[in-house]
């Protein structure tokens, strides 16, 4: 089992529309969440944190956390063609130390068409 | 303010040879991070400094070295090259080595090829 999964893709949603995008993680200790996008040729790029169980929300993005389930997830509002990226999910797990490393998932590529 | 810089952008070596790819930090960050990315897969963690010390390692083979200087800067080096190194290294730097409340920014990264 892989320490952080995300849904199979690409997804592929029409301009306006919403785009879920899913992530479960294995280690039950991991203590912060991260989505991170990245556009082709280019460096991942943040743009959620969440670190508590429910919903935030910046924009026409929310983030969703549910440890219990070991689930997070990114809804996007309102989708644009310039949110067509891959994007990683990202799980920070201190593993006993004080010190963090970020284990990412292998990304979904989005497409938002016009 | 510049941001996290990576030299050189890009760079081809053959199978057996080492290589030395560099990084400057965001300012006012002294943590930095290497993540090795393979095309079309995340970033792997290969390990981070803090303090001139290697504070956490990834599963990385010690032909997978590094160093912090004191002004904070970081290099990786990788010895007896593979075909299988070839990838996107990215280097990240943070306030501090708990990420959980100083999160990652990231260098535009170093393309390597091996052949």
């Amino acid at each position: 089992q892989k320490e952080v999964e995300q849904n199979s893709g690409p997804l592929s949603v029409p301009e306006g529309a919403i785009a879920s995008l899913n992530c479960t993680y294995s280690d039950r200790g991991s203590q912060s969440f991260f989505w991170y996008r990245q556009y082709s040729g280019k460096s991942p790029e943040l743009i959620m944190s969440i670190y508590s169980n429910g919903d935030k929300e910046d924009g026409r993005f929310t983030a969703q956390l549910n440890k219990a389930s070991q689930y997070v997830s990114l809804l996007i509002r309102d989708s644009q063609p310039s949110d067509s990226a891959t994007y990683l999910c990202a799980v920070l797990n201190a593993g006993g130390t004080s010190y963090g490393k970020l284990t990412f998932g292998q990304g979904t590529i989005l497409t938002v068409h016009p | 303010d510049a941001g996290v810089t990576q030299s050189p952008t890009h760079l081809i070596k053959t199978r057996g040879q080492q290589v030395t790819l560099r990084c400057s930090p965001k300012s006012g960050h002294d943590t930095v991070s290497w993540y090795q990315q393979a095309l079309g897969q995340g970033p792997q963690f290969i390990f981070q400094y803090y303090e001139e010390e290697e504070r956490q390692r990834g599963n990385f083979p010690d032909r997978f070295s590094g160093h912090q200087f004191p002004n904070y800067s970081s290099e990786l080096n990788v010895n007896a090259l593979l075909l299988g190194d070839s990838a996107l290294y990215l280097c990240a730097s943070s306030q501090g080595p708990h990420a959980y409340n100083s999160p990652l920014h990231f260098g535009n990264g170093t393309r390597l090829t091996v052949t």
